[in-house]
């Protein structure tokens, strides 16, 4: 095992609520990456974080936002939920300049 | 912006038999990366190719990354049952890059 946590492991929501996952990222990583990974696809960048700041974001809309606290854990927060926002969310934890992530385990998110 | 494309999409083979997965990018990639996720898990990485022409093993398992560094292969020998998951290629567009961008994946299933 990696050492990332993540929680829920499992989390069902319905339309138009909103969402927060968490992530602990694996001893001595400061980085974290948030995925996305609709069933049958590879996981989608959503963004990094990397000393509390947004580094880097994919192709999501703002309703997808998050956190990263002083000790490297994440949060990610999705708004106004939508049917095809049911996936499974990973996070990844690594170390600045090392280019390796390290995935949890993830949260399936059911929107319904 | 960069795609990551994999084939085929499923592949199913006896045990015992070769199996073969091929990745190629839209753009030169800084790395590639490759990721096992079992039915039900999450990734896992396996490998990363950062020089032009690499080739590496892990036992039944070899990893070419292309001289133009735009595609890669993995390819296992004498497939076994644990060896059953999707098998996904992602790469770093550039030095410096946060965002990994994965394909589809290849779904090989192993028939006893």
């Amino acid at each position: 095992e990696t050492g990332v946590t993540q929680s829920p492991t499992h989390l069902i929501k319905t339309r138009g609520q909103q969402v927060t996952l968490r992530c602990s990222s694996q001893s001595g990583h400061n980085t974290v990456s948030w995925y996305q990974q609709a069933l049958g696809q590879g996981p989608q960048f959503i963004f990094q974080y990397y000393r509390e700041e947004e580094n880097g974001r994919g192709n999501f809309p703002p309703r997808f936002s998050g956190l990263q606290f002083p000790n490297y854990s994440s949060e990610l927060n999705v708004n106004a939920l939508e049917l095809d926002d049911s996936a499974l969310y990973l996070c990844a934890s690594s170390w600045r300049g090392a280019e390796t992530q390290y995935f949890g385990p993830g949260t399936r998110l059911l929107v319904l | 912006g960069q795609q990551v494309m994999q084939i085929p999409q499923y592949q199913h083979v006896q045990e015992g038999e070769d199996f073969t997965t091929y990745c190629n990018s839209s753009t030169t990639l800084s790395n590639i990366q490759w990721y096992k996720q079992r039915p039900g898990g999450h990734p896992v990485f396996l490998i990363q190719l950062v020089k032009s022409g690499e080739v590496k093993k892990q036992k039944r398992l070899t990893f070419q990354f292309g001289e133009a560094k735009k595609n890669s292969s993995l390819h296992i020998t004498a497939t076994q049952t644990t060896d059953v998951g999707t098998y996904f290629c992602a790469g770093f567009s550039g030095a410096g890059s946060y965002q990994l961008t994965f394909g589809k994946g290849t779904k090989l299933s192993v028939i006893p």
